[in-house]
């Protein structure tokens, strides 16, 4: 059974980066799509991207793009999200989730709150 | 980008009643269409993916139906610990947009 541990809270200044991981276990990364979803205060759910080690491709949404890479180190079965030139509007939480068969995002971590803040 | 778009926004209900909730896609999804239960504090759980297949461990008070364009998600007999965010969330094409939340809140 896949669990999904993330990294803990941060507290970042406007213009700095974060990179939050997800650590796999029950599986090997190489064997799950991984995606990342965000929860800013207030607001719904908001897919941010995947990554498929199918194809080996990287999908980040639009609003993202420039400022996001997820990456990841099979070695270790760690999944990272790095988001760079924050804002105070990126304060969230992050979550990692794996795809299952059908397209479904069935496993999720357990969050990291990102705080961005002068 | 497809969107997505729930009604109601927020839903007030008692315990044992019958609630359906909404979603609508603004192209076709043929059935990628997953529901999701969310709680405060707590990370996002999967209810129902492809539109009707109800997951494991997931009570059989919920039930998904739907194709194309137009989605409900049904919960028969309301609990006490049902009370939380939905979300809806299309997986056909990317970027994987999600509903706007339905909240459901104890009358």
């Amino acid at each position: 059974q896949v669990q999904l541990v993330q990294s803990g809270t941060e507290v970042k200044k406007p213009g700095a980066s974060v990179k939050v991981s997800c650590k796999v276990s029950g599986f090997t990364l190489t064997e799950l799509s991984m995606h990342w979803v965000r929860q800013a205060p207030g607001k719904g759910l908001e897919w941010m991207g995947r990554f498929d080690p199918k194809d080996g491709k990287r999908i980040y949404a639009q609003k993202f793009q420039g400022r996001v890479t997820m990456t990841e180190d099979t070695s270790t079965d760690t999944a990272y999200m790095e988001l760079s030139s924050l804002r105070s509007d990126d304060t969230a939480v992050y979550y990692c989730a794996s795809e299952n068969l059908d397209h479904a995002m069935d496993v999720w971590g357990q969050g990291t709150t990102v705080n961005v803040s002068s | 980008d497809i969107q997505m778009t729930q009604s109601p926004s927020s839903l007030s209900a008692s315990v044992g009643d019958r609630v359906t909730i909404t979603c609508r896609a603004s192209q076709s999804i043929s059935s990628y269409l997953n529901w999701y239960q969310h709680k405060p504090g707590k990370a996002p759980k999967l209810l129902v993916y492809t539109a009707s297949s109800l997951q494991s461990g997931v009570p059989s008070r919920f039930s998904g139906s739907g194709s194309g364009t137009d989605f409900t998600l049904t919960i028969s007999s309301l609990q006490p610990e049902d009370f939380a965010t939905y979300y809806c969330q299309q997986s056909y094409s990317t970027p994987y947009t999600f509903g706007q939340g339905t909240k459901l809140e104890i009358k």
